[in-house]
């Protein structure tokens, strides 16, 4: 089974721009969660979808959004981007058979400059 | 609140045994996690506990105490390639799959 895939890799975007990553799970899965990684934060919770619907929301402005199609890849997009935007975005799916782990994508660098 | 805390850095010696700890305080709880990243590369799953007690899995071994609201990995016969950030996550108490992450330990193996 290939793993999830993000694309693209490496990104660089400057302020005020939008930016839209990808996301295709592990096949089967129906969960898809995405993360936002820095250093000086660490790992935090963006939001997570599952069948198309939005289940659980994280701490971050209305200027990160997500959606999941019918075939359960997902796109998360961050309009007028800012300096602190800058980070390692990062994918995760889930199934109900796989419920205790979460399976990481490779991520997506995003640099805002 | 919620609040994952764990050790900023550690360092051990190849061969070796180390423990990282982590203590938690979230709303609900269903279950823990920990993964281990390379540097640059996406975190991979190591160990998940949901009863108090000790999980063991080869080399590495998760233990839990629910009351407590503590967690340690355990890393036995220490490699190199054991460098790398270990991170401690919580599963709240709903139904999503969301995990609520500390901020890592980064593992430092020496010779």
């Amino acid at each position: 089974k290939a793993g999830v895939t993000q694309t693209p890799r490496y990104l660089i975007k400057t302020r005020g721009q939008q930016v839209t990553l990808s996301c295709s799970p592990i096949s089967g899965h129906r969960s898809v969660s995405w993360y936002q990684q820095t250093p000086g934060q660490g790992l935090q919770f963006l939001f997570e979808y599952f069948s198309e619907t939005q289940r659980n929301k994280g701490n971050f402005p209305g200027r990160f959004s997500g959606r999941q199609f019918s075939n359960s890849r997902s796109e998360m997009n961050v309009s007028t981007l800012e300096l602190g935007d800058s980070a390692l975005y990062l994918c995760a799916s889930s199934s109900a058979d796989s419920y205790n782990e979460q399976f990481f994508g490779p991520g997506t660098r995003l640099t805002v400059l | 609140g919620q609040n994952i805390d764990q050790p900023t850095e550690m360092t051990a010696t190849e061969g070796a045994i180390v423990q990282i700890n982590c203590t938690y305080q979230t709303s609900g709880f269903n279950g823990l996690f920990w993964y281990q990243q390379h540097a640059g590369e996406a975190p991979t799953f190591l160990s998940y506990n949901v009863l108090d007690g000790l999980e063991e899995k080869g080399r590495f071994s998760s233990f839990l105490s629910r009351s407590k609201g503590y967690s340690y990995l355990l890393l036995k016969e220490l490699q190199m390639k054991d460098s790398a950030s270990y991170l401690c996550a919580v599963r709240g108490g709903d139904s999503s799959y969301k995990l609520i992450f500390g901020s890592g330990t980064r593992l430092l193996v020496r010779p």
